[in-house]
């Protein structure tokens, strides 16, 4: 089956530019979805479809996606933004959703 | 607006059958393309997708939890029930159920989120 890799941690200062990455063989032919995840509450769907934002989410989150890794990208880093960002696709060989790993932001 | 909220036991005992029941607002899962998913996540670990059915039946699981889940609609038009048999304690874990559309991919909103415990 399909797999994700995430890295465990990632950390920025505030005011800085946090970049978390999704890594998955020929990901770029994907469509990828990433969700913000603050402790004790649901996932909340920040970027889909590569990089499209739901509404009420901030310009600052984006996302890309090319050869075999994806990207969130998060800029002008808050205090706020501290939380776990879980990459998702849908596997299309299976015909279901897939969850990566997870990532940590930390603000330091 | 769109709400979800699961409901069901905290506490199973090993073997036991789990029933979960997620109940929504705000849409009609007899609408074209609505879809709902079941996903876990274990203490201080990843999200696990479980299930997922659609307006006109169509249904998914996760291939290594096949066998032991059914997702249907529920007797309620706004409810969908997850049962997961031979629970045991790694099954122990939050458990969401969330909305998407078929096409779409991603999962748009969530429940809160109930706890299970599995534990003799």
């Amino acid at each position: 089956s399909y797999v994700l890799t995430q890295p465990p941690s990632v950390s920025v200062a505030p005011g800085q530019t946090a970049r978390i990455t999704c890594g998955g063989n020929n990901i770029g032919s994907k469509i990828v979805h990433w969700y913000q995840q603050k402790p004790g509450q649901a996932p909340v769907l920040v970027v889909s479809d590569d990089d499209d934002r739901p509404s009420g989410i901030p310009e600052r989150f984006s996302g890309s996606d090319s050869g075999n890794t994806a990207t969130l990208t998060i800029s002008r880093v808050e205090g706020g933004d501290e939380a776990d960002y879980h990459c998702q696709v849908w596997d299309s060989s299976s015909d279901h959703p897939v969850f990566g790993g997870g990532t940590k932001l930390t603000v330091l | 607006q769109i709400t979800l909220k699961e409901s069901g036991p905290t506490l199973v005992r090993p073997t036991q059958t789990l029933t979960l029941t997620c109940t929504f607002s705000g849409f009609s899962l007899s609408t074209g393309g609505v879809g709902m998913g079941w996903v876990r996540q274990p203490p201080g670990k990843a999200l696990e997708w479980l299930a997922l059915i659609y307006w006109d039946d169509d249904k998914r699981y996760s291939p290594s939890l096949m066998g032991r889940l059914t997702i249907t609609k529920g007797t309620s038009k706004n409810q969908v029930v997850l049962r997961m048999t031979n629970m045991d304690p790694v099954d122990t874990a939050t458990y969401y159920c969330a909305h998407t559309r078929r096409g779409f991919g991603a999962f748009d909103i969530w429940g809160q989120g109930t706890m299970v415990t599995v534990s003799s």
